[in-house]
């Protein structure tokens, strides 16, 4: 267990539909990161958040969107929703962004758009 | 722009036997580079990651990888396998600013150790 959790662990939904994901990070960590892995894409990261704010982004869809509250967790939303985005959503988190801290991965929640 | 790509996508091994496990990285500025292990219906795992100093990098669970600048290559290797590393293994590379957050990754070599 890497003390991150991910809820839902499944979920289920039509095209065209928005569904929320979320991920409460370990205790004490401040960045947040999401990744998306896909049959057809892989494993791809989307984007991180630190303390709030958004620090860096990767090959995240303007049909999705994400943030970080002041508890720290954090949502991805995802909007317009299409069979290719079916795959499963990955929350990592780590204490800082430092290049010495390393990432603790949650167990993912997995979609699947029909 | 950076990529990986891991040769081989499937690779069967049996146990107590060694493994190379193949990554080639492009970019054109200095990356940082990353095993990742997945096991079933899990999250992903840091198995190790190269920063800087010295380009043998020792891992958990006895594996390790070297990074070879010349040969743009970070393959993973492990001198004895179990039947436990049965799982997908992912190499990542990230750029100096991206610090530990990994932005690229292959697309997966899937070891089966078999007894």
């Amino acid at each position: 267990d890497s003390g991150v959790t991910q809820t839902p662990k499944h979920l289920i939904t039509a095209t065209g539909q928005r569904v929320t994901l979320r991920c409460s990070p370990r205790s004490g960590d401040l960045s947040v990161y999401w990744y998306q892995q896909s049959l057809d894409q892989g494993l791809q990261f989307l984007i991180q958040y630190y303390n709030g704010e958004e620090r860096a982004k990767g090959n995240i869809l303007e049909r999705f969107s994400a943030q970080q509250f002041p508890d720290l967790h954090s949502e991805l939303n995802l909007s317009s929703l299409e069979l290719g985005d079916s795959a499963l959503y990955f929350c990592a988190s780590s204490v800082s962004r430092t290049k010495q801290e390393t990432q603790y991965f949650g167990p993912g929640t997995r979609l699947l758009v029909l | 722009a950076q990529s990986v790509t891991q040769l081989d996508s499937q690779v069967p091994v049996f146990e107590e036997a060694p493994v190379e496990l193949r990554c080639n990285y492009s970019s054109s500025v200095s990356v940082y580079l990353f095993w990742y292990v997945q096991y079933p219906n899990q999250g992903l795992q840091l198995l190790l990651k190269y920063l800087s100093g010295s380009t043998l990098v020792k891992g958990i669970n006895g594996f390790e990888a070297e990074f070879n600048k010349s040969q743009t290559s970070f393959h993973l290797r492990k001198p004895s396998v179990h039947i436990s590393d049965t799982a997908e293994y992912f190499c990542a590379v990230s750029d100096l600013n991206s610090g530990n957050t990994p932005l690229v990754f292959g697309k997966g070599t899937r070891l089966s150790v078999i007894a």
